[in-house]
């Protein structure tokens, strides 16, 4: 169970160009995704947060109008990458956390397997 | 300001031995904190997590160790294995955090060698 899947999982693309990331939990509800970046020997770095049916939350420093995030269904949500430019090139990995019927708390986050994007 | 931090980035073990993986925190309303394994070009896996009313959790090789006076928590595995190389990220949760933000660590490279 848990399983989060992210679609492509790599991607090459021209500078100015879009790029949709897509990322879905397959076999549970999640009330909560999440978007990171990852450059090479670093740590997790959380963009932003989705909730669906509102508004994602950017972390300080990410630039919304940049990395657009839909939250469609508690089974989808979509970045995308606009008008990219070589620096947007990472790792970008999604995940998702399960609501817990009758309100419990559950703080785990299940991984997809990221998104390689280069830009060229 | 680092909430988390790994301050080893690195650990080598022989095969069969045990593996102890450190992560210290600052902040006091951390009450969840758990433990994921990342390859390389690949998500993290959830390996094992601990609640702060707990000091320790034990699944299988991995067991978890919490001080909360210190702020400190541990991973341990036993006995190690070559396939358990990879970066570990520890990760913690406030409990005023109902939106299941997890602030995580710089990680630790482990790697277990035959």
């Amino acid at each position: 169970g848990a399983v989060v899947s992210q679609h492509p999982s790599w991607v090459i693309c021209k500078s100015g160009t879009s790029v949709k990331i897509e990322c879905r939990s397959l076999d549970f509800q999640a009330t909560t995704m999440f978007w990171y970046r990852q450059f090479p020997k670093q740590s997790l770095m959380l963009m932003a947060t989705s909730n669906e049916g509102s508004k994602a939350t950017y972390e300080q420093g990410v630039e919304k109008d940049k990395f657009l995030i839909n939250h469609a269904s508690l089974t989808l949500s979509t970045l995308t990458v606009t008008s990219a430019h070589p620096e947007d090139s990472s790792f970008y990995i999604c995940s998702a956390r399960s609501g817990l019927a009758g309100g419990g708390r559950t703080d785990t986050q299940y991984f997809g397997p990221g998104t390689r994007l280069t830009v060229l | 300001d680092q909430q988390v931090k790994q301050n080893s980035p690195s650990l080598s073990v022989q095969e069969g031995r045990i593996s102890i993986l450190n992560c210290d925190y600052t902040n006091s309303m951390f009450d969840y904190f758990l433990w994921y394994k990342k390859y390389p070009a690949e998500g993290p896996t959830f390996l094992i997590s601990i609640s702060s009313i707990k000091d320790k959790n034990e699944d299988g090789r991995f067991t978890v160790f919490l001080n909360k006076s210190a702020k400190h928590l541990s991973l341990h595995i036993v006995p190690s294995q070559p396939g358990d190389s990879a970066v570990y990220f520890c990760a913690a949760s406030p409990q005023y955090n109902q939106g299941g933000k997890l602030i995580f660590g710089q990680g630790t490279e482990l790697s277990v060698k035959p």
